[in-house]
């Protein structure tokens, strides 16, 4: 199995900071990545797939990067709504969840 | 406007198989590369990935729990079902099922979830 592992696990952050999370793969899948947000009683929502491609209606303060084993995702401008917790995923071989990062007002 | 919605018990007893229905609108598991798929979450933990079947009755299966799972769809109903056999309290989590609608295993589109409690 592949297992994806997040870090920092928590991260506390300001309004108007600029947020990157790690996550990495413990072998290479491509670009098979995707990013959601949750927050707390609520479904996930798909953020970006293919690693780097925004989902619509997603705003722009969001992106990611990377391929491989190493993948960012980076919240340019922390705005109130993005406190939540964020999960990676890897599509490459069945499916797996990383450990989820959450994001906490400073 | 996509929407999907778990059903089924939100209390089962230990051994018990759990049997829950995710009714979904909006699209068809009839259309090339649609699939619909299970997660689950225990309280405060992470996401994690039960199986997903596809438009063409393609199954996938987590391989740590594939013996205990069971994923069917009802094209006609616009349902899809998961069974999962011998309940275990650490089975206890919120179940959601969502859309896989690229054909290649992230969701775009999620239910609202169900807790399952698993307890004697």
């Amino acid at each position: 199995d592949i297992q994806l592992t997040q870090s920092p696990s928590f991260l506390s952050a300001s309004v108007g900071d600029r947020v990157t999370i790690t996550c990495r793969a413990s072998q290479g899948i491509s670009s098979y990545l995707a990013w959601y947000q949750q927050k707390p009683g609520k479904a996930p929502k798909l953020l970006i797939y293919a690693a780097s491609t925004l989902q619509s209606g997603v705003p722009s303060r969001f992106s990611g990067s990377g391929s491989g084993t190493e993948f960012t995702l980076t919240i340019s401008s922390l705005q109130p709504e993005d406190f939540a917790t964020y999960y990676c995923q890897q599509l490459n071989s069945y499916l797996t969840f990383g450990g989820g990062t959450k994001v906490e007002i400073k | 406007q996509i929407t999907l919605k778990e059903s089924g018990p939100t209390l089962v007893k230990p051994t018990q198989t759990l049997t829950l229905t995710c009714t979904f609108s909006g699209f068809s598991l009839s259309t090339s590369g649609v699939g619909v798929g299970w997660i689950r979450q225990p309280p405060g933990k992470a996401l994690e990935w039960l199986a997903l079947i596809y438009w063409d009755d393609d199954k996938r299966y987590s391989p740590s729990l594939k013996s205990r799972l069971t994923i069917t769809k009802d094209t006609s109903k616009n349902q899809v079902v998961l069974t999962m056999t011998n309940m275990d309290p650490v089975d206890t989590a919120t179940y959601y099922c969502a859309r896989d609608g690229y054909d290649v295993g992230f969701f775009d589109y999620w239910g609202q979830g169900t807790l399952v409690t698993v307890s004697s």
